[in-house]
Protein backbone atom coordinates (compact mmCIF):
# COMPACT_ATOMS: atom_id res chain seq x y z
CA UNK A 1 0.00 0.00 0.00
CA UNK A 2 0.67 3.53 -0.73
CA UNK A 3 2.87 4.85 2.39
CA UNK A 4 4.54 8.61 3.45
CA UNK A 5 6.86 8.30 6.20
CA UNK A 6 7.90 11.96 7.38
CA UNK A 7 10.90 12.63 9.49
CA UNK A 8 10.46 13.95 13.37
CA UNK A 9 9.37 17.00 14.66
CA UNK A 10 11.94 19.77 14.53
CA UNK A 11 12.47 23.01 16.90
CA UNK A 12 14.62 25.80 15.12
CA UNK A 13 15.77 29.59 16.08
CA UNK A 14 14.22 32.16 14.08
CA UNK A 15 16.89 32.77 10.84
CA UNK A 16 17.58 28.87 10.98
CA UNK A 17 16.86 26.53 8.12
CA UNK A 18 14.88 23.53 8.57
CA UNK A 19 14.61 20.12 6.32
CA UNK A 20 11.85 17.95 6.37
CA UNK A 21 11.87 14.18 4.66
CA UNK A 22 9.20 12.75 3.11
CA UNK A 23 9.82 8.97 2.25
CA UNK A 24 7.76 6.66 0.09
CA UNK A 25 6.66 2.98 -0.65
CA UNK A 26 4.31 1.35 -2.91
CA UNK A 27 3.75 2.90 -5.74
CA UNK A 28 6.01 3.92 -8.56
CA UNK A 29 8.08 6.98 -7.67
CA UNK A 30 8.29 8.94 -10.79
CA UNK A 31 4.63 8.50 -12.02
CA UNK A 32 3.35 11.15 -9.50
CA UNK A 33 4.06 14.75 -8.35
CA UNK A 34 4.36 15.65 -4.64
CA UNK A 35 3.30 18.41 -2.81
CA UNK A 36 3.94 19.98 0.33
CA UNK A 37 1.15 21.66 2.56
CA UNK A 38 1.44 23.50 6.18
CA UNK A 39 -1.07 24.13 8.51
CA UNK A 40 -0.24 26.83 11.63
CA UNK A 41 -1.50 26.05 14.93
CA UNK A 42 -5.61 26.80 14.47
CA UNK A 43 -5.50 27.58 11.24
CA UNK A 44 -6.16 26.25 7.72
CA UNK A 45 -4.01 24.54 4.98
CA UNK A 46 -1.64 26.40 3.03
CA UNK A 47 -0.30 25.25 -0.47
CA UNK A 48 3.26 25.10 -0.94
CA UNK A 49 4.48 23.66 -3.47
CA UNK A 50 4.72 20.89 -6.12
CA UNK A 51 7.63 18.76 -6.99
CA UNK A 52 7.78 16.10 -10.14
CA UNK A 53 9.84 13.50 -9.37
CA UNK A 54 10.78 12.64 -12.52
CA UNK A 55 12.18 15.18 -13.58
CA UNK A 56 13.23 17.17 -10.48
CA UNK A 57 10.96 20.25 -11.76
CA UNK A 58 9.29 22.43 -8.81
CA UNK A 59 7.28 25.39 -8.44
CA UNK A 60 6.03 27.14 -5.16
CA UNK A 61 3.50 29.25 -3.96
CA UNK A 62 4.66 33.30 -4.50
CA UNK A 63 4.26 33.84 -0.58
CA UNK A 64 7.37 31.62 0.07
CA UNK A 65 9.10 31.67 -3.33
CA UNK A 66 12.94 32.02 -2.67
CA UNK A 67 12.80 30.32 0.72
CA UNK A 68 11.63 27.10 -0.23
CA UNK A 69 13.72 24.34 -2.00
CA UNK A 70 11.89 21.17 -2.98
CA UNK A 71 14.26 18.48 -4.19
CA UNK A 72 14.04 14.74 -4.67
CA UNK A 73 16.34 11.14 -4.51
CA UNK A 74 15.33 8.62 -6.31
CA UNK A 75 17.58 5.96 -5.19
CA UNK A 76 15.66 6.19 -1.79
CA UNK A 77 12.33 7.27 -3.18
CA UNK A 78 12.59 10.38 -0.73
CA UNK A 79 11.97 14.19 -1.40
CA UNK A 80 12.78 16.94 0.91
CA UNK A 81 11.48 20.35 1.50
CA UNK A 82 13.67 22.79 2.54
CA UNK A 83 12.61 26.14 4.16
CA UNK A 84 15.34 28.96 5.30
CA UNK A 85 15.10 32.38 6.85
CA UNK A 86 12.60 30.92 9.39
CA UNK A 87 10.26 33.36 11.29
CA UNK A 88 7.45 32.78 13.98
CA UNK A 89 4.96 32.37 11.03
CA UNK A 90 6.90 29.30 10.11
CA UNK A 91 5.67 27.40 12.92
CA UNK A 92 3.41 24.79 11.57
CA UNK A 93 2.66 21.38 11.07
CA UNK A 94 4.25 20.71 7.31
CA UNK A 95 2.69 17.17 5.17
CA UNK A 96 4.05 16.17 2.15
CA UNK A 97 0.39 15.23 -0.11
CA UNK A 98 0.54 12.51 -3.66
CA UNK A 99 -1.03 13.71 -6.35
CA UNK A 100 -4.25 11.76 -6.79
CA UNK A 101 -5.97 10.21 -10.03
CA UNK A 102 -6.67 13.69 -11.01
CA UNK A 103 -3.06 14.82 -10.98
CA UNK A 104 -4.15 18.05 -8.81
CA UNK A 105 -5.76 16.25 -6.18
CA UNK A 106 -3.92 15.38 -3.06
CA UNK A 107 -4.98 11.56 -2.25
CA UNK A 108 -2.23 10.25 -0.04
CA UNK A 109 -0.55 12.01 2.93
CA UNK A 110 2.05 11.69 5.16
CA UNK A 111 1.55 12.09 8.50
CA UNK A 112 2.74 15.45 9.52
CA UNK A 113 6.15 16.93 10.71
CA UNK A 114 5.75 19.86 13.42
CA UNK A 115 8.06 22.58 12.76
CA UNK A 116 8.43 24.95 15.66
CA UNK A 117 10.08 28.36 15.89
CA UNK A 118 11.27 29.74 18.67
CA UNK A 119 14.15 31.66 20.41
CA UNK B 1 -6.29 35.26 2.74
CA UNK B 2 -7.51 32.62 0.61
CA UNK B 3 -8.40 33.21 -3.10
CA UNK B 4 -11.50 30.08 -2.23
CA UNK B 5 -14.06 31.14 0.25
CA UNK B 6 -16.16 28.88 2.75
CA UNK B 7 -18.04 29.36 5.35
CA UNK B 8 -16.77 28.99 8.41
CA UNK B 9 -18.91 26.84 9.79
CA UNK B 10 -22.50 24.91 9.13
CA UNK B 11 -24.40 22.55 11.44
CA UNK B 12 -26.79 19.94 11.21
CA UNK B 13 -28.62 17.38 13.34
CA UNK B 14 -28.16 13.89 12.80
CA UNK B 15 -29.68 12.58 9.43
CA UNK B 16 -30.35 15.98 7.93
CA UNK B 17 -28.36 17.29 5.32
CA UNK B 18 -25.83 20.03 5.20
CA UNK B 19 -24.06 21.90 2.56
CA UNK B 20 -20.61 23.64 1.75
CA UNK B 21 -20.18 26.13 -0.89
CA UNK B 22 -16.57 27.35 -2.06
CA UNK B 23 -16.47 30.68 -4.04
CA UNK B 24 -13.45 31.23 -6.57
CA UNK B 25 -12.99 33.49 -9.09
CA UNK B 26 -12.56 33.54 -12.79
CA UNK B 27 -9.17 32.39 -11.96
CA UNK B 28 -9.49 29.58 -10.52
CA UNK B 29 -13.10 27.60 -10.42
CA UNK B 30 -14.75 29.38 -13.51
CA UNK B 31 -11.41 29.02 -15.58
CA UNK B 32 -12.21 25.04 -15.42
CA UNK B 33 -9.62 23.59 -12.98
CA UNK B 34 -10.93 21.08 -10.98
CA UNK B 35 -12.30 21.25 -7.44
CA UNK B 36 -11.22 18.90 -5.20
CA UNK B 37 -12.40 18.33 -1.29
CA UNK B 38 -10.67 16.83 1.53
CA UNK B 39 -12.06 15.75 5.09
CA UNK B 40 -9.75 16.74 8.61
CA UNK B 41 -10.56 14.98 11.55
CA UNK B 42 -8.95 16.58 14.53
CA UNK B 43 -5.33 15.95 14.99
CA UNK B 44 -4.59 14.21 11.69
CA UNK B 45 -3.62 14.56 8.39
CA UNK B 46 -6.63 15.35 5.67
CA UNK B 47 -8.20 12.90 3.46
CA UNK B 48 -9.26 13.22 0.07
CA UNK B 49 -13.34 13.18 -0.07
CA UNK B 50 -13.99 14.33 -3.38
CA UNK B 51 -12.16 14.66 -6.50
CA UNK B 52 -12.51 16.22 -10.18
CA UNK B 53 -15.42 17.95 -8.71
CA UNK B 54 -17.94 15.28 -8.13
CA UNK B 55 -15.43 11.86 -7.98
CA UNK B 56 -15.36 9.79 -4.42
CA UNK B 57 -12.01 7.95 -3.97
CA UNK B 58 -12.79 4.37 -3.47
CA UNK B 59 -14.36 3.93 0.40
CA UNK B 60 -15.42 7.39 0.32
CA UNK B 61 -18.75 6.89 1.66
CA UNK B 62 -22.03 7.97 -1.34
CA UNK B 63 -22.93 10.59 1.45
CA UNK B 64 -20.69 12.77 -0.18
CA UNK B 65 -21.08 14.23 -3.45
CA UNK B 66 -19.47 17.27 -5.02
CA UNK B 67 -20.82 19.78 -8.03
CA UNK B 68 -19.35 22.86 -9.48
CA UNK B 69 -20.92 25.57 -11.45
CA UNK B 70 -19.45 28.73 -12.51
CA UNK B 71 -17.27 30.42 -10.31
CA UNK B 72 -17.96 27.86 -7.43
CA UNK B 73 -18.67 24.86 -6.07
CA UNK B 74 -20.16 22.69 -3.49
CA UNK B 75 -20.02 19.79 -0.82
CA UNK B 76 -22.78 18.01 0.13
CA UNK B 77 -23.07 15.76 2.82
CA UNK B 78 -26.47 13.77 3.16
CA UNK B 79 -27.72 11.56 5.96
CA UNK B 80 -25.18 13.52 8.67
CA UNK B 81 -23.46 11.10 11.17
CA UNK B 82 -21.79 12.43 14.65
CA UNK B 83 -18.17 10.97 12.73
CA UNK B 84 -18.57 13.75 10.03
CA UNK B 85 -18.00 16.18 12.36
CA UNK B 86 -14.39 17.45 11.02
CA UNK B 87 -12.98 20.78 9.37
CA UNK B 88 -13.65 20.53 5.13
CA UNK B 89 -11.31 22.45 2.44
CA UNK B 90 -11.57 22.54 -0.75
CA UNK B 91 -8.93 22.83 -2.93
CA UNK B 92 -7.79 23.82 -6.94
CA UNK B 93 -6.04 25.66 -9.04
CA UNK B 94 -4.79 29.40 -9.62
CA UNK B 95 -3.66 30.48 -12.75
CA UNK B 96 -3.20 34.67 -11.56
CA UNK B 97 -1.12 32.75 -8.84
CA UNK B 98 0.37 29.80 -10.54
CA UNK B 99 0.10 27.62 -7.95
CA UNK B 100 -2.84 25.83 -5.94
CA UNK B 101 -4.60 26.94 -3.53
CA UNK B 102 -6.77 25.81 -0.60
CA UNK B 103 -10.48 27.15 0.61
CA UNK B 104 -10.56 28.71 4.07
CA UNK B 105 -11.76 25.45 5.41
CA UNK B 106 -15.64 24.72 7.10
CA UNK B 107 -15.74 23.03 10.87
CA UNK B 108 -19.13 20.60 10.50
CA UNK B 109 -20.45 20.08 13.53
CA UNK B 110 -23.20 17.70 14.15
CA UNK B 111 -26.02 18.51 16.53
Amino acid sequence: QVQLVQSGAEVKKPGASVKVSCETSGYTFSNFYMHWVRQAPGQGLEWMGIINPSGGTTNSAQKIKGRVTMTRDTSTRTVYMELNSLTFEDTAVYYCARGGPVSSSLEYWGQGTLVTISS
Amino acid sequence: QSVLTQPPSVSGAPGQRVTISCTGSSSNIGAGYDVHWYQQLPGTAPKLLIYGNDNRPSGVPDRFSGSKSGTSASLAITGLQAEDEADYYCQSYDSSLSGHVFGTGTKVTVL
